[in-house]
């Protein structure tokens, strides 16, 4: 079984960076399935942020395209996300997740991270 | 984007009953494969979401059989046969046809 985990920092200035690694265990990273980045504002729903998968290929979703950038790691069995420019409209809980591919049918996010809260304040 | 619409927001069920939510989506999930790329979650107080339903109507792995999804197109519907209190918590429907995936507004299943 999978198992995802985020870590960075819980607190992040206004005009900042916010960065945060996602470790990959009990799978690896370089098989077909895709990595994503979700987040959750504080009592909202759930927003798609992005993907990537082993060989680099990214995803982003348009309306976060131009601060975001995620990248892999593959002899750490890890991705990463950044996002630029942070407001306090970015404070939610960040979860990485990876999106299952089999034989090119996309499967949906079948593992979870526990998520991580980061706070956009000064 | 693809718009996800769920309904209803909130959702008082007696335990032994049964449940239903809908989600409807502004444009077709099937894919030419065949497939509604219509995926359900259920995110209880306090966790990460869990997969419930994959592909519209496959129950994911450990998945008790009291949960089933069904339809294709833009009309989708998860039915709990008979909930449970560990059932509590927000259905989320979302969508992986299209880039941005996209997240239905969510669903509150509280116990009466």
């Amino acid at each position: 079984q999978v198992q995802l985990q985020e870590s960075g920092p819980g607190l992040v200035k206004p005009s900042g960076t916010l960065s945060l690694i996602c470790a990959v265990s009990g799978g690896s990273i370089s098989s077909s399935n895709w990595w994503s980045w979700v987040r959750q504002p504080p009592r909202k729903g759930l927003e798609w942020i992005g993907e990537i998968n082993h060989s680099g290929g990214t995803n982003y979703n348009p309306s976060l395209k131009s601060r975001v950038t995620i990248s892999v790691d593959r002899s750490k069995n890890q991705f990463s996300l950044k996002l630029s420019s942070v407001t306090a409209a970015d404070t939610a809980i960040y979860y990485c997740a990876r999106m299952v591919v089999e034989t090119a049918v996309t499967k949906g996010i079948d593992s979870w991270g526990q998520g991580t809260l980061v706070t956009v304040s000064s | 984007d693809i718009v996800m619409t769920q309904s209803p927001l909130s959702l008082p069920v007696t335990p032994g009953e049964p449940a239903s939510i809908s989600c409807r989506s502004s444009q077709s999930l099937l894919h030419p494969n065949g497939y509604s790329y219509l995926n359900w979650y259920l995110q209880r107080p306090g966790q990460s979401p869990q997969l419930l339903i994959y592909l519209a109507s496959n129950r994911a792995s450990g998945v008790p059989d009291r949960f089933s999804g069904s339809g294709s197109g833009t009309d989708l519907t998860l039915k709990i046969s008979r909930v449970e209190a560990e059932d509590v918590g927000v259905y989320y429907c979302m969508q992986a046809l299209q880039i941005p995936y996209t997240f239905g507004q969510g669903t509150k299943l509280e116990i009466k």
